[in-house]
């Protein structure tokens, strides 16, 4: 079955860039759509963004100037990085493989599996 | 962006009660909503997708229904593994999570 685990820096100063991975097992990346979420401590879900296999990407439109997703096929495995941190990014940072109906475009999809999750803080 | 409302926020139960919860959107979203349980220091797991499609492994007592606007999950019988915090999620237009319901012990 397939796997995924983040990884990454758990400290990250403000204004510089997180950058976390996300390594996939069990399953070729070479499909599906592979999206990263994250949480503040204490609070709710927000979602960051995809990327297709193909390489297209949709992202939060309220982050959306910050991110940017990426895949290595190679690897099999995909990456976040967001740019000019602030303390209100301080979240715990979750990958997860992005079901959909069809594939191509945008469609309406459903998240399974998850990773883990890591916790990044955005302090000096 | 649509907006998505859990109703209520918290709830407490016993063990076997039945428990419903509720998740609005604010504006249509077809079938296209999700549920997913999570419980402290783990990662969500889905249980419904598409409004009321069981994911496999997920037991039966859970059900999803509703269109459109409005959207129940249903625990038909409470047991002590499902206390938890449950969320849900629209994928119509671009994604977004609904604030989550926290069920407690009563």
């Amino acid at each position: 079955q397939v796997q995924l685990q983040e990884s990454g820096p758990g400290l990250v100063k403000p204004s510089e860039t997180l950058s976390l991975t996300c390594t996939v097992s069990g399953g070729s990346i070479s499909s599906y759509y592979w999206s990263w979420i994250r949480q503040p401590p204490g609070k709710g879900l927000e979602w960051i963004g995809y990327i297709y296999s193909r390489g297209s990407t949709n992202y939060n439109p309220s982050l959306k100037s910050r991110i940017t997703i990426s895949l290595d096929t190679s690897k099999n495995q995909f990456s976040l990085k967001l740019s000019s941190v602030t303390a209100a990014d301080t979240a715990v940072y979750y990958c997860a493989r992005r079901k959909a109906e069809w594939y191509g475009g945008d469609p309406p999809g459903w998240f399974d599996p998850w990773g883990q999750g890591t916790l990044v803080t955005v302090s000096s | 962006d649509i907006q998505m409302t859990q109703s209520p926020s918290s709830l407490s139960a016993s063990v076997g009660d039945r428990v419903t919860i509720t998740c609005r959107a604010s504006q249509s979203i077809s079938s296209y909503l999700n549920w997913y349980q999570q419980k402290p220091g783990k990662a969500p797991k889905l249980l419904i997708y598409v409004a009321s499609t069981l994911q496999s492994g997920v037991p039966s007592r859970f059900s999803g229904s509703g269109s459109g606007t409005d959207f129940t999950l249903t625990i038909s019988s409470l047991q002590p593994e499902d206390f938890a915090t449950y969320y849900c999620q629209q994928s119509y237009i671009t994604e977004a999570f609904g604030g989550g319901t926290k069920v407690e012990i009563k």
